[in-house]
């Protein structure tokens, strides 16, 4: 499996409170992403990263911010967490262009 | 990437073969296709990647015609563990966006 992992794999916080989700990678990969997932909306991309400190927008940004400082480590961050944004949340990492595309766990985070 | 259009959703009793056909019309001469299966509380995992003609793995096999404006993942003698959802993805170009849409929910029935 592609070292990737996600922190929190679960995470239950109240509504107004920040939360940060971690990416975690091993392989060196360029493009990391974070996308979110709910029942009847399949898979939408949050944002996106082409590398150290570049970013963008992905389908559905509003309320979420991200960082990447390092090649490693993508950071997902709900400045005032709100109850729609309970999903759960997935990672990739891809190499390059039309090369596999590697998933995290998921992470799993309710907000009440 | 280029707008891909896949049925929302298919059924099969087990050991049938099934085929899922994705359209883009609008693929660009360096795009590749790729399948993707994403088992429920996982991750989508990569099946196949094609960008003429056929292509088989020990998973899958991939047609696409000449025109490249489909393209059809054949699953041969599906299981009960085949059940999924499977993505097509057409025009991974690096630093665009990889989106993922809604996919096509297979139900293999024994």
């Amino acid at each position: 499996d592609a070292g990737i992992t996600q922190s929190p794999r679960h995470k239950v916080t109240e509504t107004g409170t920040p939360v940060t989700l971690r990416c975690h990678q091993t392989e060196n990969h360029r493009y990391m992403y974070w996308y979110r997932q709910d029942p009847g909306h399949g898979l939408r991309l949050i944002h996106y990263s082409y590398g150290v400190k570049d970013t963008d927008k992905g389908e559905v940004s509003d309320g979420y911010s991200v960082s990447r400082s390092k090649t490693e480590d993508f950071l997902l961050t709900l400045e005032s967490a709100t109850s729609s944004q309970t999903s759960v949340y997935f990672c990739a990492i891809k190499d390059r262009a039309n090369t596999e595309a590697f998933f995290g766990q998921g992470t799993r985070l309710t907000v009440v | 990437l280029a707008k891909t259009t896949q049925p929302i959703s298919m059924d099969s009793y087990e050991g049938q073969e099934v085929n899922i056909t994705c359209s883009h019309n609008n693929i660009a001469t360096n795009d590749y296709i790729t399948w993707y299966q994403q088992f429920p509380s996982q991750g989508p995992r990569f099946i196949i990647q094609g960008y003429k003609t056929k292509v088989t793995n020990e998973v899958a096999s991939l047609f696409i015609p000449a025109d490249r404006k489909s393209s059809t993942l054949s699953l041969p003698r599906v299981s009960l563990s085949d059940t999924a959802v499977y993505y097509c993805l057409v025009g991974d170009r690096g630093n665009t966006p990889l989106v993922f849409g809604k996919g096509t929910r297979l139900s293999v029935i024994a």
